[in-house]
């Protein structure tokens, strides 16, 4: 079956460093993927999406590029504040699906 | 403005209580969803809607059982039956296609 993983936690950096968190995916059709963010205590948000091979998500500074020769969609940004201190989840939801899969989350702690 | 509205916010449960958790959403959205999240675990699909009077379990749905009466409304029981209720539980509602909206959360313990 369709499935996302994403690489293992916590990711510690200092501010202003870049960030990269990997993200792979195995789906029989054409995806969409996500990235979604969950800061403490709350629900998850959604922080990008892209849902052909090539198309780039953004937003708050961070990107992620559906990849469809490797089967990713890592998530970057290129200056990391206290403020993205979070956990993030990649998932993926088949074209025409009601049903979202998700990775087990990377925390991120980013240090002043 | 729109979204999803989870209450309460924090719940207890004594041993062998039935407790309901409410979810309710003005998002026009058809599809709802209710996830459990363990500490520093990832999500886990209990039940979901796609459409009023109809729903299907997810992979976790025993002890939980759901309604869905009304289009805005997919209210989760949490029944004696789950032995190990103490965790965040997330409602979500999406259209098709499009990601999920996701509720603040409710933290259900067992005292």
């Amino acid at each position: 079956g369709d499935s996302v993983t994403q690489m293992e936690g916590p990711v510690t950096l200092s501010e202003e460093a870049f960030l990269t968190i990997n993200c792979t995916y195995t789906a029989t059709g054409y995806p969409s993927l996500f990235w979604y963010v969950q800061y403490p205590g709350e629900g998850l948000q959604l922080l990008l999406k892209a849902t052909k091979a090539d198309d780039k998500g953004s937003n708050k500074g961070f990107e992620a590029t559906y990849r469809k020769e490797t089967t990713s969609f890592h998530l970057e940004k290129g200056s990391v504040q206290v403020s993205d201190s979070a956990v993030y989840f990649c998932a993926l939801r088949d074209p025409g699906g009601f049903k979202t899969i998700f990775g087990a989350g990377t925390r991120l702690f980013v240090k002043a | 403005d729109g979204g999803i509205t989870q209450s309460p916010k924090y719940l207890f449960r004594k041993e062998g209580q039935n407790v309901t958790l409410s979810c309710e959403q003005n998002l026009n959205h058809d599809a709802m969803y209710w996830y459990r999240q363990d500490p520093g675990q990832g999500l886990r699909l209990i039940y979901y809607s796609q459409i009023v009077n109809d729903f299907q379990k997810g992979d976790i749905a025993e002890g939980y059982s759901v309604s869905r009466e009304k289009k805005e409304s997919f209210p989760l029981t949490v029944t004696s039956a789950q032995k190990n209720p103490t965790a965040f539980y997330l409602c979500a509602s999406s259209t098709q296609g499009y990601g999920y909206t996701f509720g603040s959360g409710t933290r259900l313990t067992v005292v």
